[in-house]
């Protein structure tokens, strides 16, 4: 599996951007990027995936390096609710079955 | 977006006794499921992964005769902790594939405390 590095938390203001990065400078050229969240005693929430170009969806934007050796998570806004960890992860595409190994994520505190 | 759910969302079992945990995907069918545990300020450990009507693969360590994973349909693994002990207390989650085959869904998690 390709690896993916993040640091183990980060402190962010409420209605601030916040700037999730995520090194992964293993990555294959057809591994995409996954970004999942959890909050507390729920099961990872989908957030955002790409491959090479940047991508936006209603949660956040994804920004990936030109060499995609690494990438970051951009949430516009942060909200209370924001407060999760946050899993940057290549899926293993191992055979016809790509699976989702979790590392230790970012934790996110979001202050008011 | 898609959803898969769990039930029950929590469950309490005495040692010894089995205990069957349901993950569906409610409105898309799911070619492969996966089933991971999560203790406490832990990261998901990945336990198995379960394709429709064919043997789940489970991950090194896991044992398969505890642990056992049914995937009948497109729409439903189940995965039953067998002779349950305290230490199999934990939170289990399950996801779903998508056709295509680029994301993947998560349950809501089921919380298992065995007594």
């Amino acid at each position: 599996d390709a690896k993916t590095t993040q640091p183990n938390s980060m402190e962010s203001n409420e209605e601030e951007p916040v700037h999730l990065p995520c090194n992964h400078s293993t990555i294959s050229g057809t591994d995409y990027i996954h970004w999942y969240r959890q909050l507390p005693s729920q099961g990872p929430e989908y957030v955002i995936h790409g491959l090479t170009s940047n991508v936006n969806n209603r949660m956040a934007s994804l920004a990936i390096a030109e060499d995609r050796k690494s990438s970051t998570l951009i949430l516009h806004r942060a909200t209370l609710r924001d407060a999760a960890v946050y899993y940057c992860i290549l899926p293993n595409y191992g055979g016809a079955t790509n699976k989702l190994i979790f590392g230790t994520g970012t934790l996110l505190a979001v202050q008011p | 977006g898609a959803v898969v759910s769990q039930h029950p969302s929590w469950v309490i079992c005495k040692s010894g006794t089995s205990v069957k945990i349901e993950c569906r995907s409610l409105d898309f069918q799911a070619t492969t499921m996966f089933w991971y545990r999560q203790f406490p300020k832990q990261s998901l450990m990945l336990m198995a992964t379960s394709n429709e009507g064919s043997k789940a693969t489970y991950e090194q360590g896991v044992e398969k005769d505890k642990f056992l994973i049914n995937h009948a349909s497109l729409t439903l693994s189940t995965l039953t902790v067998t002779s349950a002990h305290p230490e199999d207390s934990s939170f289990y989650i399950c996801s779903a594939r998508t056709a295509s085959g680029n994301t993947i869904y998560f349950g809501e998690g089921s919380w298992l405390t065995v007594v």
